[in-house]
């Protein structure tokens, strides 16, 4: 199957400064995912993003399939930024497989 | 607006009794996904159903069960609760129409087997 990594597996800052996490994945994928797990567990969508660049606010994402990368930019981190940040990787018709994620604790 | 829910948020139950997680979305999507996350193991895939009528397993299956007998709801059921079964739980869904395959995550159950 499909194996995710990503890195750094963690990582503090200080709240104004910017950050990219990686993800990189094993075989060919045409699904890719990006999520915030928040402090109380919730899980969040930031970015549907199987190739290409996404923005939306601070956060935007690169994906370059043929790679097998994904990369995600977090810019002037604030403190609501910290918590775990998961890729997801599949293909149609399968199911997706989650990296282990990268723990990013932001200090004020 | 469309949500994907589940209940209980929490539960509480001893080993051998049967355990049912309700898992309800309104995006009326095709797929649904049931996860346990651990901490050293992410999230991993228990269950999925793909329509109505349509179950399969996932990496993690033995001790699960799950129905689907509509496009809202798919029930993950332990049916003799283990220890190693304390997880917390996470229902999702897609759609794959029009290619895409974006997962929506439901709250979590915090689930402890005494």
């Amino acid at each position: 199957g499909i194996q995710v990594e990503q890195s750094p597996p963690d990582l503090i800052l200080q709240e104004g400064a910017n950050s990219t996490l990686r993800c990189n994945f094993s075989d060919s994928v045409n699904n890719l995912q990006w999520f915030h797990q928040n402090p109380w567990g919730q899980l969040i969508n930031l970015f549907y993003i199987p190739s290409g660049t996404k923005q939306n606010g601070r956060l935007s994402a690169t994906t370059v399939a043929t790679e097998r990368y994904s990369l995600l930019y977090i810019s002037s981190s604030q403190t609501t930024d910290s918590g775990v940040y998961f890729c997801a990787v599949g293909n149609y018709g399968q199911n997706f497989v989650f990296g282990p994620g990268t723990r990013l604790s932001v200090l004020p | 607006d469309a949500e994907i829910t589940q209940s209980p948020r929490h539960k509480i139950t001893e080993t051998g009794r049967q355990v049912t997680l309700a898992c309800h979305q309104t995006w009326n999507h095709n797929n649904m996904f049931w996860y346990r996350q651990d901490l050293g193991h992410g999230l991993r895939l228990i269950h999925y159903s793909y329509g109505v009528q349509d179950t399969n397993k996932g990496e993690v299956s033995d001790g699960y069960s799950v129905s689907r007998s509509n496009t809202e709801d798919l029930p993950l059921t332990l049916e003799s609760a283990a220890s190693s079964q304390t997880s917390v739980y996470f229902c999702a869904s897609s759609d794959t129409s029009g290619g895409y395959n974006e997962q929506f995550f439901g709250p979590g159950t915090r689930l402890t087997v005494l």
